[in-house]
C-alpha cells in the first residue's frame, strides 16, 4: 500500500518549452502533496506544497509563475515547468500525505522525473 | 547554520559491518524523526521514524534521538551491499501539517 507514481518517469525538452508532471496517490487520497527538487548529490528541497482544491503554497525562492501547480483531485496533483531552461534541468520529486490515519505527517515519496532542458 | 546537518560522505565499509549515520539539529522544537533510504535516480522510501527522544528497532536497523543533544542516529547492523544509497534524515515540528526539512543525505556503499 502507499504507492506514489509520477508520470513521466523523465523527459527531455526544448528550451521555452512546457512540461508538465503528474503525481498520483495509488491506494489512497492525499489531501496534501508536495513538489521537491533535487539536484545531483544533493538533497531534497521543498518547492512548494499543494492542498486540494486550494491555491499551492510556494516556498521562498521558488518562482510560482514558473511553477505552475494544480491539485485537482486527492489523487493528483500536477507540476507545469513553464519556458523550461537548461537551469531548470533536475530531478523532481512529488510526496503525498495521507488524509487520514498517521498523527504525523508521514509522506510517500514517487520515483521522481528526471528532466533535462536543452 | 542549516536547521539539518548531515555529514553527506561518502562512507565506505565492509559486507557485515555495523554502520552509523548521523544528524545534528539547531530547532529544538522539532518533534518527528525519520530515515530515509534513496537509491540512485529514485524517490526516497521511509526506513524508521520516531517520535520525541528515545530508540526504535526495526530488524536490522535502530534509530536514535537525543533531544537534549540535537542529535539522531540510525545504525544499520549486519550491512549488506543492498544497503548501498544515501540516507537522508528528516525532522518536522509537531502538531497538524508541518514540512519535512532534510538533511543532505549521507551516501553509503557497502562492498562484499
Amino acid at each position: 500500500g502507499a504507492v506514489v507514481s509520477q508520470h513521466p518517469s523523465w523527459v527531455i525538452c526544448k528550451s521555452g518549452t512546457s512540461v508538465k508532471i503528474e503525481c498520483r496517490s495509488l491506494d489512497f487520497q492525499a489531501t496534501t502533496m508536495f513538489w521537491y527538487r533535487q539536484f545531483p548529490k544533493q538533497s531534497l528541497m521543498l518547492m512548494a506544497t499543494s492542498n486540494e482544491g486550494s491555491k499551492a503554497t510556494y516556498e521562498q525562492g521558488v518562482e510560482k509563475d514558473k511553477f505552475l501547480i494544480n491539485h485537482a483531485s486527492l489523487t493528483l496533483s500536477t507540476l507545469t515547468v513553464t519556458s523550461a531552461h537548461p537551469e531548470d534541468s533536475s530531478f523532481y520529486i512529488c510526496s503525498a500525505e495521507p488524509s487520514t490515519g498517521t498523527n504525523y505527517n508521514e509522506q510517500f515519496f514517487g520515483p521522481g522525473t528526471r528532466l533535462t532542458v536543452l | 547554520q542549516k536547521e539539518v546537518e548531515q555529514d553527506p560522505g561518502p562512507l565506505s565499509v565492509p559486507e557485515g559491518a555495523i554502520v552509523s549515520l548521523n544528524c545534528t539539529y539547531s530547532n529544538s522544537a522539532f518533534q518527528y524523526f525519520m530515515w530515509y533510504r534513496q537509491y540512485s535516480r529514485k524517490g526516497p522510501e521511509l526506513l524508521m521514524y520516531t517520535y520525541s527522544s528515545g530508540n526504535k528497532e526495526d530488524g536490522r536497523f535502530t534509530a536514535q534521538v537525543d533531544k537534549s543533544s540535537k542529535y539522531i542516529s540510525l545504525f544499520i547492523r549486519d550491512s549488506q551491499p543492498s544497503d548501498s544509497a544515501t540516507y537522508l534524515c528528516a525532522m518536522s515540528l509537531a502538531g497538524g501539517y508541518n514540512k519535512l526539512i532534510f538533511g543532505a543525505g549521507t551516501r553509503l556503499a557497502v562492498h562484499p
